[in-house]
């Protein structure tokens, strides 16, 4: 139980280009979904959490006019990076969690890798 | 500012032994710690969560504690396999650092046969 399904896995574009990243709760309804980047050896850092139905809350220092995130059902939030440049390119990686409450478990997907040339 | 400190150099074991990694955080005092695992290019997979008013919790093979007053938990694979090769990572929230999870950089475990 608790899957969570992201794609694409991986993309490869021109800079300039938009890319949207699709994130599902395939068997259990999400409260909250998470979108974090992922430099090689280094921690998870949280870009934004989202509510079904309502804003994303972006952390400091993360773009909302550059990182557009919808969450507009219990099973579905997507991730648009608007046109994307070479240092966008990273590893970006949703999750999900069944409850609100800080001490649910959170349960990931595998992950975009975003290569922009 | 918040910090959890996970051991940046890799953990190398010889299968059936224990392997015993250590996450230790300053200035934050969570509600609770979890544990997931995370193999290259995928994403992390939840393992295990503690509460602040926990000792120690099992699982299977695993065990955790967590010390608040030392501001650490261990986390121990015991009869450990090579399938446990893996990054293990900690993650803290709740408490002082409100709604929140933060999660450690990650220990490397290579598990050898």
């Amino acid at each position: 139980g608790a899957v969570v399904s992201q794609h694409p896995s991986w993309v490869i574009c021109k800079s300039g280009t938009s890319v949207k990243i699709e994130c599902r709760s395939l068997d259990f309804q999400a409260t909250t979904m998470f979108w974090y980047r992922q430099f090689p050896k280094q921690s998870l850092m949280l870009m934004a959490t989202s509510n079904e139905g309502s804003k994303a809350t972006y952390e400091q220092g993360v773009e909302k006019d550059k990182f557009l995130i919808n969450h507009a059902s219990l099973t579905l939030s997507t991730l648009t990076v608007t046109s994307a440049h070479p240092e966008d390119s990273s590893f970006y990686i949703c999750s999900a969690s069944a409850g609100p409450a800080v001490n649910q478990p959170q349960h990931f997907g595998d992950g975009t890798r975003l290569s922009i040339l | 500012s918040q910090k959890i400190e996970q051991n940046s150099e890799a953990l190398n074991i010889q299968e059936g032994k224990t392997a015993t990694l250590t996450c230790n955080y300053t200035n934050y005092s969570p509600a609770y710690l979890q544990w997931y695992r995370q193999d290259p290019g995928r994403g992390p997979v939840f393992l295990l969560l503690i509460r602040e008013n926990e000792k120690e919790k099992r699982k299977e093979r695993l065990k955790v504690t967590f010390d608040t007053t030392l501001k650490q938990s261990l986390f121990h694979i015991t009869a450990s396999q090579p399938a446990d090769s893996a990054t293990y990572l900690c993650a803290l929230g709740g408490g002082t650092g409100g709604f929140k999870t933060i999660f450690g950089a990650g220990t490397r475990l290579f598990v050898k046969a």
